[in-house]
């Protein structure tokens, strides 16, 4: 049983516009969630994060929307850049001494 | 700070060999955690080790396993190598590994199995 949907394998956008990640969750008591950016032969890349306290977090072109009725979470780019093209991972807990739970991921391709 | 360090960066195993791969936290972190990625699967969760004590368990054979350390550098151990086991190897560190508490990705290790 799937927890975290990344539904999106792929995504593609052009550079200077926006480009928006889907995650859907379906665990009622995850109350974190992050987002992780993958290069090719590297680890994840730690990005940006969201309590279920907050439904928007924003760090410089990186913005993350929670939407707790309906389980589902995205990230926005903007402006997206060549740079960001890698593959997104949406990643969720509960609060305690839970495990990370993690999306299959999605691979955004910035076109200049 | 330095980053999480794995070693080796990559391996070359055959198939009923056994494998070793390390893992250095970043400095103070406490909390370390092991994931699996294999193409289309994401991050499968292995496991975690809190105070040198496995504190969670994901949904994987006997044959994988660890431990870690008073320095809490991490070890995690693999037997009787299978082909489906060949994968890059994530650790996470994080300084408690629970709330919202961030986990810190180190470079992984790429284990073929022949």
């Amino acid at each position: 049983d799937q927890q975290v949907k990344q539904n999106s394998p792929s995504l593609s956008v052009q550079e200077g516009r926006i480009s928006i990640l889907n995650c859907d969750y379906t665990n009622s008591m995850f109350d974190y969630f992050l987002w992780y950016k993958k290069y090719p032969a590297e680890g994840p890349t730690f990005l940006i994060s969201i309590s279920s306290i907050k439904d928007k977090n924003e760090d410089g072109r990186f913005t993350v929307f929670l939407n707790k009725s309906a389980k589902h979470l995205s990230l926005h780019i903007v402006p997206s850049q060549p740079g960001d093209s890698a593959v997104y991972f949406c990643a969720a807990r509960n609060s305690g001494n839970t495990p990370l739970v993690f999306g299959k991921g999605t691979r955004l391709s910035v076109i200049a | 700070k330095a980053g999480v360090t794995q070693t080796p960066r990559y391996l070359i195993k055959t198939r009923g060999q056994q494998v070793t791969l390390s893992c250095s936290p970043i400095s103070g972190h406490r909390s370390v955690s092991w994931y699996q990625q294999t193409p289309g699967q994401g991050l499968q969760f292995l496991f975690e080790y809190f105070s040198e004590t496995q504190r969670n368990k994901g949904n994987f054979p006997g044959r994988f396993s660890g431990r870690q350390f008073s320095n809490s550098r991490s070890e995690m151990n693999v037997s009787t190598l299978e082909l489906g086991d060949s994968a890059l190897y994530l650790c996470a560190s994080s300084y408690s590994g629970s709330g919202t508490d961030t986990q810190y990705f180190g470079p992984g290790t790429r284990l073929t199995v022949l």
